[in-house]
């Protein structure tokens, strides 16, 4: 089986301050991992991927992620923040066990202040 | 444009009443879901299909019905069966490939029972 915990469900930062989002996952196999925004009353869009390449993984709108194994993390981090990232963050598993299913976490709700 | 339309947005039901969520995608994915949003919770998965005219029940499937009759449409019914259906509806396709790719999500619909 597989899933996602999100540390936090409201995390506030300052304009210009670092962001970090973080997600631990549990899986069997080797996963698949996700980090999607959510603007409110909107659809999710992906943000960026792992898929066993890199552990590095840059995404949109200056966002990266770093799959650790060994902590079985895949924390989500922005140098600056910007008033424009205030939003929901979830992070999602799948894997080959899950067939095409993607478990998602709970959410992380992030404030920006100015 | 290709993408994921889901209708309507918002959508107001009486105590007793089925009703229909439109789920349309153009983008030629093989697999459709339907995820129900609650604040707090994430995304829980109701149903699922991979081909036309098979789809499995997800994680929360009671007092929920589909169909997927063309690739192109996965309509979701909430049948009077659902105790508590307010909430905020995400329809989702992904091409095949399996778990390493990414969903592609609707805008959502948000359900409301008066």
């Amino acid at each position: 089986a597989q899933s996602v915990t999100q540390l936090g469900s409201h995390v506030s930062v300052s304009e210009g301050a670092l962001v970090l989002l973080r997600c631990n996952y549990s899986s069997s196999v080797p996963p698949y991992l996700f980090w999607y925004v959510q603007y409110p009353n909107q659809g999710l869009q992906l943000l960026l991927k792992y898929t066993s390449a890199a552990t590095l993984v840059k995404g949109i709108n200056g966002f990266e992620a770093e799959f650790k194994k060994s902590e079985t993390s895949f924390h989500l981090t922005k140098p600056s923040a910007h008033m424009s990232d205030a939003a929901e963050y979830l992070c999602a598993v799948s894997g080959e066990s899950g067939g095409f299913k993607t478990i998602f976490g709970a959410g992380t709700r992030l404030f920006v202040k100015a | 444009d290709g993408g994921i339309t889901q209708s309507p947005k918002y959508l107001f039901r009486k105590e007793g009443q089925n009703v229909t969520l439109s789920c349309e995608q153009n983008l030629n994915h093989d697999a459709m879901y339907w995820y129900r949003q609650d604040p707090g919770q994430g995304l829980r998965l109701i149903y699922y299909s991979q081909i036309v005219n098979d789809f499995q029940k997800g994680d929360i499937a009671e007092g929920y019905s589909v169909s997927r009759e063309k690739k192109e449409s996965f309509p979701l019914t909430v049948t009077s069966a659902q105790k508590n259906p307010t909430a905020f509806y995400l329809c989702a396709s992904r091409p095949g490939g399996g778990s390493r790719t990414e969903a592609f999500f609707g805008q959502g619909t948000r359900l409301t029972v008066v």
